[in-house]
């Protein structure tokens, strides 16, 4: 059962234009979200997060906007750099709670070309 | 943000040999620590919560006799693999709260093992 799906699996943008990151979840429980990024062979940097409360959370080139009624959350980077290639998950603690183990989302690999 | 070690960072071994990972809060003291496998091409599943001072929390099928866990301190987390076999080839990732900072887990730079 995948309660965090990230359903495009690769996407390809040019430098300097928008990078949209999506991310859906099925379980109504879920009350906050985190988006990191991972390189191959390390682990995975907390890049932004966003409670329920909230349907936008904003942190310099990264914005997360979040529809609690569609279960849909997305990353905005803007503008995006060769920099930001890498694969980035989307998670939810369980148990509705910021401390909880991290269910993520199978990921999206970006690639920003020059 | 908080910074997560791992130790060591790429193992090979051989088969039925054990394997000790080591996953240390550098800079701060984290009362739960949780431990990841990520095969190829795959996201990060989680296999157990390291809990300080007491036993840890296995994830469903996860076998808890193979994959060792102890937390005897704040800043450390160790995760031992016994008996290892080939399909025990994966990235161990490990991860901690960091309590004053929402909550967030930081995660460590992970240990990639390979059982030949």
């Amino acid at each position: 059962d995948q309660q965090v799906k990230q359903n495009s699996p690769s996407l390809s943008v040019q430098e300097g234009r928008i990078s949209i990151l999506n991310c859906d979840y099925t379980n109504s429980m879920f009350d906050y979200f985190l988006w990191y990024k991972k390189y191959p062979a390390e682990g995975p940097t907390f890049l932004i997060s966003i409670s329920s409360i909230k349907d936008k959370n904003e942190d310099g080139r990264f914005t997360v906007f979040l529809n609690k009624s569609a279960k849909h959350l997305s990353l905005h980077i803007v503008p995006s750099q060769p920099g930001d290639s890498a694969v980035y998950f989307c998670a939810a603690p369980a148990g509705g709670t910021s401390y909880g183990k991290l269910t993520f989302g199978q990921g999206t690999i970006l690639t920003v070309h020059p | 943000g908080a910074v997560v070690s791992q130790h060591p960072s790429r193992v090979i071994c051989k088969s039925g040999t054990s394997v000790k990972i080591e996953c240390r809060s550098l800079d701060f003291q984290a009362t739960t620590m949780f431990w990841y496998r990520q095969f190829p091409k795959q996201s990060l599943m989680l296999m157990a919560t390291s809990n300080e001072g007491s036993k840890a929390t296995y994830e469903q099928g996860v076998e808890k006799d193979k994959f060792l866990i102890n937390h005897a301190s704040l800043t450390l987390s160790t995760l031992t693999v016994t008996s290892a076999h080939p399909e025990d080839s994966s990235f161990y990732i490990c991860s901690a709260i960091a309590g004053g900072d929402g909550g967030t887990q930081y995660f460590g730079p992970g240990t990639r093992l390979l059982v030949l």
